[in-house]
């Protein structure tokens, strides 16, 4: 089936560590979105990616770090200089290249806890 | 700025009919879409309004208003199963999606 795969689920990390979550799609879809969830908060966008070897910041990147050397990979380092980084990562991606132009598909999610 | 509201948290009864609003203001706008989120998983998309109006597709609709800034998501015949956060996002004028913060809906028997 296709869809968008995220691992971990669940990831501990202490404090001065760096992290990367990994997020995988198979839909053949050009663009892809990392977010951010916070209770009581909108998603916020960290980076994203609208073509292969290309990415852009989002309004919150910064302590975060992406790649896209593949079409089908968009993982996400989460570094020691994010002051804050306990919360709810959200992978995306949609069809189009030149910005919101239909639904977003999601990840399942992973939950980052910093101890 | 750029501003979604949505109220926090709403309670249903199982049966009955809700009305989710949702008010915008943002620098242009190109579409406003709905989703559902259900505890600790993936928003899921419901639906994509660009012009005025109402869209029903099943048991939910969505409505319009450009001109008030104003979208509402209408949920009919309430199942336990539709507890969940209902997100609006608005993709503004240079195609960017601009999130409200959700309205959790309690569904009670």
């Amino acid at each position: 089936d296709g869809g968008i795969t995220q691992s971990p689920k669940y990831l501990f990390r202490k404090e001065g560590q760096n992290v990367t979550l990994s997020c995988e799609q198979n839909l053949n879809h050009d663009a892809m979105y990392w977010y951010r969830q916070d209770p009581g908060q909108g998603l916020r966008l960290i980076y994203y990616s609208q073509i292969v070897n290309d990415f852009q910041k989002g309004d919150i990147a910064e302590g975060y770090s992406v790649s896209r050397e593949k079409k089908e990979s968009f993982p996400l380092t989460v570094t020691s200089a994010q002051k804050n980084p306990t919360a709810f990562y959200l992978c995306a991606s949609s069809p189009g290249t030149s910005g919101y132009t239909g639904e977003l598909f999601f990840g399942e999610g992973s939950r980052l806890t910093v101890l | 700025g750029q501003n979604i509201d949505q109220p926090t948290e709403m309670t249903a009864t199982e049966g009955a009919i809700v009305q989710i609003n949702c008010t915008y203001q943002t620098s242009g706008f190109n579409g406003l879409f709905w989703y559902q989120q259900h505890a600790g998983e993936a928003p899921t998309f419901l639906s994509y309004n660009v012009l005025d109006g109402l869209e029903e597709k099943g048991r939910f609709s969505s409505f319009l208003s450009r001109s008030k800034g104003y979208s509402y998501l209408l949920l009919k015949e309430l199942q336990m199963k539709d507890s969940a956060s209902y997100l609006c996002a608005v993709v503004d004028s240079n195609y960017q999606l601009i999130w409200g913060a959700g309205t959790k809906l309690i569904i009670k028997p």
